[in-house]
């Protein structure tokens, strides 16, 4: 089955202490991105990756890191997290069907808990 | 520069009433525009795209958009709401020149009443 996979899909964690939040896709998609869900700001994109070691910035990068060793997995890196990173976070693939619509994919959320 | 503006953060109908989310661009590029729905506690489902083919685009389950260039509009509408379409919508903007930077609106909730 053609999906994308996130994990933990619910974590509490504490100030400071380093977490990694993995995502997944089987769909052998070149694009891969990570985005936080806030209630009343919908869906704001962290970081993209167009390709294998290719990342780049989204709208709200601060605080997050990412990298893409591999063409399936796109991690996303929370190295000191602080309690305004508590949010529901989303993972995405995707393909381009005629020259630049990325269709995205999502992963089913981590909803994070930062005390 | 990317923005995209949904008019409304909530829209109540009747079940079998006509549906219609409003939402405005921008784009610097020829835009590629995406409706996605998200069910309460669930992912988010493609409902249609659009990408410079057809300006009437038909989705899943009786949606469909309509791209006006003139307007820099997309309004998602469906003849006939259900009560399962309550839900929450947001319209989506990527254009070539932004790569695969993608911004989506804060969201339209929908309330079907019965």
């Amino acid at each position: 089955e053609a999906q994308v996979t996130q994990n933990p899909r619910y974590l509490i964690t504490v100030t400071g202490k380093k977490l990694t939040v993995t995502c997944s896709q089987n769909m052998n998609h070149e694009y891969m991105s990570w985005y936080r869900q806030d209630p009343g700001l919908g869906l704001r994109q962290i970081y993209y990756s167009m390709n294998v070691e290719v990342t780049d910035k989204g709208d709200v990068p601060e605080g997050y890191k990412v990298s893409r060793k591999e063409k399936r997995n796109f991690p996303l890196i929370l190295e000191s997290p602080s309690p305004n990173q508590t949010s529901l976070y989303f993972c995405a693939s995707s393909f381009s069907t005629s020259g630049f619509s990325y269709e995205q994919y999502f992963g089913p959320g981590t909803r994070l808990t930062v005390t | 520069a990317q923005s995209v503006t949904q008019l409304d953060s909530h829209v109540s109908v009747s079940e079998g009433t006509p549906v219609l989310l409003r939402c405005n661009y921008s784009s610097s590029y020829s835009p590629s525009l995406f409706w996605y729905v998200q069910h309460p506690n669930k992912g988010l489902q493609l409902l249609l795209k659009y990408t410079s083919a057809a300006t009437l685009v038909k989705g899943i389950n009786g949606f469909e958009a309509e791209f006006k260039k003139s307007e820099t509009s997309f309004h998602l509408t469906k003849p006939s709401a259900h009560m399962s379409d309550a839900a929450e919508y947001f319209c989506v903007v990527s254009d070539r020149g932004g790569g695969f930077k993608t911004i989506f609106g804060a969201g339209t909730r929908l309330f079907v009443k019965a």
